[in-house]
């Protein structure tokens, strides 16, 4: 089964609002990985948690790590139409093998 | 540096024929990966590849599907006799090392009608 899973599936907020999504996996890691597609598109990397680590900002971006309960989360603040994508998280299965979860599509309407 | 380059963008194939698809790693990067993405899914890993060796091939499909990293020139995937369920974008990624350090290119999405 999939290593990560985000929750919700979908996800619809209006501009300026904070946009939660959530991830969970099954087995240990070293590191968590964020990353952003937008429609038709390539990967872009927003973010890496390292699992010595439970929170980690880049911008509007603030992801946490619960290795207890095998969970992140990637919070983007004050949300922008720009932001309208979907979110996957990774996690690492060995030392350069990525498992992705099916993620979540956010749409921020203007 | 152009970052990692995957080409064609976009490929149609008729049921029964071949897909080839080109990854040019970024510079001075020597492991390659493909990964496969299908409709409202994650990506799912198929193999690993340094310069001529194939590493981890644990996630490609048994028949029909193939993969190289010559001495010179690009990554190639290559899928023989294409069904309709080989329709997917499939994405490349490179990195210095080994490791999930990784970029990734942009895909091609390949149509079999």
């Amino acid at each position: 089964s999939q290593q990560g899973e985000e929750d919700p599936q979908a996800l619809s907020i209006q501009e300026g609002e904070n946009a939660t999504m959530n991830c969970s996996y099954k087995t240990s890691i070293n590191n968590l990985q964020w990353y952003r597609q937008n429609s038709g598109r390539g990967l872009v990397h927003l973010i890496l948690i390292r699992s010595n680590e439970r929170e980690k900002h880049s911008g509007r971006l603030r992801v946490t790590l619960d290795t207890s309960k095998k969970s992140s989360s990637l919070l983007i603040t004050a949300s922008r139409a720009a932001d309208t994508a979907s979110y996957f998280c990774a996690t690492d299965e060995s030392s350069y093998k990525l498992i992705f979860g099916s993620g979540t599509r956010l749409l921020v309407r203007p | 540096n152009a970052g990692v380059m995957q080409n064609p963008r976009h490929l149609v194939r008729r049921r029964g024929q071949e897909a080839r698809l080109r990854c040019s790693p970024m510079k001075g990067h020597s492991h390659v990966y493909w990964y496969r993405q299908l409709p409202e899914e994650g990506l799912k890993f198929m193999v690993y590849l340094q310069k001529e060796n194939i590493i981890d091939e644990s996630g490609m499909p048994k028949e029909r599907f193939s993969a190289e990293f010559p001495k010179e020139g690009p990554s190639i995937l290559r899928i023989q006799q294409v069904v309709r369920g080989d329709s997917a974008a499939y994405f490349c990624a490179s990195s210095e090392q080994g490791n999930y350090g990784y970029t990734f290119g942009s895909g091609t999405r390949l149509t079999v009608v």
